[in-house]
């Protein structure tokens, strides 16, 4: 089975709301990464949190990482049209040699 | 612009064909590699390589083929032993492992005749 789940699968909010997907993993890690598919297109990384770190920002974007309960969260602000898209997590397991993506989730913000 | 160039975006196989998707960066990464997505799942990963002259084989690597005889080019071949090829096929690099961020490509969507 896949490392990281995304939940929920699909999300859908209005310009200007707030957009938070979660993500799960089950074995220690070595940093959590969220990566951005627009449709049809590759995906774009976004943010990458190493396991000592408990939160990250990156313009409209804020990511917490929870060790201790295995999860991540990704909040995106003050949502846009633009951003809708499917949206992964991706983790580096700590003995592993792979990035292990989840099924992703995906946004839409209705303008 | 430094990035990730794959060819075709479009591609057909036949039956019993062997096909060869490209894959190049100016990125001067060491690392590349080559995922296949299926309609509403994750990547999965068939090959990569950290260094010119080798590479590893992932997790769905049954039915593919790869070379990395130059840092900047990673092409894939699909042999007629994949018996489901029909997927959206993506290429990364990074400037060295798992735990550095990947830059992709556009993908190669691949479907049979």
């Amino acid at each position: 089975s896949q490392q990281g789940e995304e939940d929920p699968q699909a999300l859908s909010i209005q310009e200007g709301e707030n957009a938070t997907m979660n993500c799960s993993y089950k074995t220690s890690i070595n940093n959590l990464q969220w990566y951005r598919q627009n449709s049809g297109r590759g995906l774009v990384h976004l943010i990458l949190i190493r396991s000592n770190e408990r939160e990250k920002h990156s313009g409209r974007l804020r990511v917490t990482l929870d060790t201790s309960k295995k999860s991540s969260s990704l909040l995106i602000t003050a949502s846009r049209a633009a951003d809708t898209a499917s949206y992964f997590c991706a983790t580096d397991a700590l003995y592993g040699n792979k990035l292990v993506f989840g099924a992703g989730t995906i946004l839409r913000v209705k303008s | 612009d430094g990035g990730i160039t794959q060819s075709p975006k479009y591609l057909f196989r036949k039956e019993g064909q062997n096909v060869t998707l490209s894959c190049e960066q100016n990125l001067n990464h060491d690392a590349m590699y080559w995922y296949r997505q299926d309609p509403g799942q994750g990547l999965r990963l068939i090959y990569y390589s950290q260094i010119v002259n080798d590479f590893q084989k992932g997790d769905i690597a049954e039915g593919y083929s790869v070379s990395r005889e130059k840092k900047e080019s990673f092409p894939l071949t699909v042999t007629s032993a994949q018996k489901n090829p029909t997927a959206f096929y993506l290429c990364a690099s990074s400037f060295s492992g798992f735990n550095q961020p990947q830059h992709f490509g556009d993908g190669t969507r691949l479907s049979i005749l």
